[in-house]
């Protein structure tokens, strides 16, 4: 079964550097997202990005934030310069165009910040 | 989107039926109610989604009452492996938002499924 899969599972960091985190969603699937998950906390959601550009984004992805497809098949989120409070778990999902619209998740990223 | 509310934990026996209800009084014509589950930090799992029939798949069924202000997610053999946080999401049907619409999560159900 077609899964959505994410790299690396976990990424340690240093205050004020940049990450680089990338999904590879399922292959037909054309709609993108990424949530996260503070620890204990609720899934919050951060974009949605449909034909090579965002359809919706939160308060929370600022202009730290960027998201890209590079090529066709990865779909990456970029933190600029990470704080504290970045630190959670990422997750990538897709969706096809059509069908039961329902979002596939990857397994996410657990990116700690220090 | 509609408001939906859920106890915060419930817990079911190994092999019994687990049920978790949601209300979501608010719920609008064009809303469709959909169930998510999340095992232990692993990403978010859809489950099922109905608009106003009732619906089964061969994870669960969805029981939405005639008013569509409350449903039932029925698990009906629970498992050890069914021990999650499940979510109730009221969400308008894509084909009327614009295709792209979001995911918001509350604090969801926590199953304890016991042998």
């Amino acid at each position: 079964e077609p899964e959505v899969t994410q790299t690396p599972s976990h990424q340690v960091t240093q205050m004020g550097q940049e990450v680089i985190l990338r999904c590879v969603p399922i292959s037909n699937h054309l709609y993108f997202y990424w949530y996260r998950q503070i620890l204990g906390q609720k899934v919050e959601f951060l974009v949605s990005f449909y034909n090579n550009e965002i359809s919706e984004k939160s308060e929370i992805f600022d202009d730290q934030f960027s998201v890209e497809r590079p090529d066709g098949s990865n779909f990456t989120l970029k933190i600029r310069s990470t704080k504290l409070e970045d630190s959670a778990m990422y997750f990538c999902a897709s969706r096809e165009m059509k069908g039961t619209y329902e979002q596939y998740f990857g397994p996410g990223t657990r990116l700690t910040v220090t | 989107d509609a408001k939906t509310t859920q106890p915060p934990s419930m817990d079911c026996a190994e092999g019994r039926a687990a049920n978790l209800p949601c209300n979501h009084s608010t719920i609008s014509g064009n809303e469709y109610v959909y169930w998510y589950r999340q095992i232990h930090s692993q990403g978010p799992q859809y489950i099922i989604h109905g608009l106003k029939n009732n619906e089964t798949n061969e994870m669960a069924s969805l029981i939405i009452t005639e008013d569509r202000k409350s449903s039932t997610l029925i698990l009906p053999h629970a498992t050890l492996r069914d021990t999650a946080v499940y979510y109730c999401i009221v969400r308008v049907a894509p084909q009327f938002s614009g295709g792209y619409n979001k995911l918001i999560f509350g604090a969801g159900t926590r199953l304890a499924v016991h042998p």
